[in-house]
């Protein structure tokens, strides 16, 4: 049981560049987030999906789109990269929205665009 | 609308000393508070939260947070610092309605001295 995983753990990339991130979560969990982390600004909610093929926005989702085709599975695409996307992104899922029920993190994906 | 404030970025303690971390909230709807403790390069952990009922809340590793309505507050305590404590600290707020949003603090780094 691997709980919440994050690929990939690293990456650099060009201004304008594109990329996806993959989150996977082996709990069969119906909800599915992607946070970003920024120094003195706590975690921010870019997207979440309330089950499979449901995607829906969070605070700050400009520049960032999602896809949940497989109930494990939740994606996180950069179209064109710029470096205010500089930043830590966690990934996290849990078996029903908040407040009852908890959120399972991810280790992190930390992305640095030059 | 909801918001979270952590007092302090940077809390130093000695080890054995009592751990403190502040956080206030504010929210419109009867709130669910929360503490996450995240690790240097790990995912955030649940260490607490207050739904209902006792305001006193029991969480991992001997922290206890306590839910006070008339102050707005849910500070995080332990009576004696360990060194595996260095950590970073979120205090986070959701409310009883169908945002599924997790409102988090900007973080409390809590460094403990030999």
């Amino acid at each position: 049981n691997a709980g919440v995983t994050q690929t990939p753990k690293f990456r650099v990339l060009k201004t304008g560049q594109s990329m996806t991130l993959l989150c996977a979560q082996d709990m069969n969990h119906e909800y599915m987030y992607w946070y970003r982390q920024d120094p003195g600004m706590g975690l921010r909610l870019i997207h979440y999906s309330v089950g499979e093929g449901t995607t829906a926005k969070g605070e700050v989702p400009d520049g960032y789109n999602v896809s949940r085709l497989k109930k494990q599975n939740f994606l996180l695409g950069l179209e064109s990269a710029a470096p205010s996307q500089t930043s830590v992104y966690f990934c996290a899922s849990s078996a029903g929205g908040p407040p009852q029920y908890e959120q399972y993190f991810g280790p992190g994906t930390r992305l640095t665009v030059t | 609308a909801q918001s979270v404030t952590q007092l302090g970025s940077h809390v130093s303690v000695s080890e054995g000393a009592l751990v403190l971390l502040r956080c206030n909230y504010s929210s419109s709807v009867p709130p669910y508070l929360f503490w996450y403790v995240q690790y240097p390069n790990q995912g955030l952990q649940l260490l607490l939260k207050y739904t209902t009922g006792a305001t006193l809340v029991k969480g991992i590793n001997g922290f206890e947070a306590e839910f006070k309505k008339s102050e707005t507050s849910f500070h995080l305590t332990k009576p004696s610092a360990h060194m595996s404590d260095a950590a970073e600290y979120f205090c986070a707020v959701s409310g009883m309605d169908s945002s599924y949003k997790l409102i988090f603090g900007s973080g409390t780094r809590l460094l403990v001295r030999p």
